[in-house]
């Protein structure tokens, strides 16, 4: 069974560059079928989808977000990652990693909540 | 504000029928593929349509969705308690502006 897992800090100042790491387990990150991505959801508020990227390093991010957001992959620790710079309080929301196929999110994380605060 | 359009909130009885709409453009549930998600309180949402109607296993034959143009209806039927959530439709968005997948604002569903 699939399982992805969130890691990182849960409280960053603003300003500061937010940074969270996505472990998979019980499958391959190098798998041809899917993308790995990242979303958030602001407490009492929606889903956001941030990016995702592919095995090979191919990218794509919500537009809202780009000139702030890098997701990269390492493929030898079947693990993906997220950074997203110069945060501030509407930064603070859950953030859950996931898989993408096509445009269904089949896998979720359980989510870790990260808190912008000084 | 979110690229595809839900209400809110919707609301029936236990063992009723319901459904929550999902209106978007061309650019993305015009031309793809519809997924519904249902979050239960304090949990990561959860895949229960996908292919616009088809159901990943273990998800009930109680749910169901369908697409016409650039809307999106998730139906539920014999509701229960325990379906009380909220429930999110997303889909590619092919457009520059949105670069990738794009989700609803959301339906909180209550079963009185």
């Amino acid at each position: 069974q699939l399982q992805l897992q969130e890691s990182g800090p849960g409280l960053v100042k603003p300003s500061e560059t937010l940074s969270l790491t996505c472990t998979v387990s019980g499958g391959s990150i190098s798998s041809s079928s899917y993308y790995w991505g990242w979303i958030r959801q602001p407490p009492g508020k929606g889903l956001e989808w941030i990016g995702s990227i592919y095995y090979s390093g191919s990218t794509y991010y919500n537009p809202s977000l780009k000139s702030r957001v890098t997701i990269s992959v390492d493929t030898s620790k079947n693990q993906f990652s997220l950074k997203l710079s110069s945060v501030t309080a509407a930064d603070t929301a859950v953030y859950y990693c996931a898989r993408r196929r096509g445009p269904d999110v089949d896998y979720w994380g359980q989510g870790t909540l990260v808190t912008v605060s000084s | 504000q979110s690229v595809l359009t839900q209400p809110p909130s919707v609301s029936a009885a236990p063992g009723q029928k319901v459904t929550i709409s999902c209106s978007g453009s061309s650019s993305n549930i015009g031309n793809n593929y519809v997924s519904w998600y249902q979050q239960l309180p304090g949990t990561a949402p959860k895949l229960l349509i996908y292919d616009n109607n088809k159901r990943p296993s273990g998800i009930p034959d109680r749910f169901s969705g369908s697409k016409s143009g650039t809307s999106a209806t998730l139906g539920i039927t014999g509701l229960q308690t325990g379906d009380e959530a909220d429930y999110y439709c997303g889909t590619w968005d092919s457009s520059l502006s949105a670069g990738d997948v794009v989700f609803g604002g959301g339906t909180k569903l209550t079963v009185l």
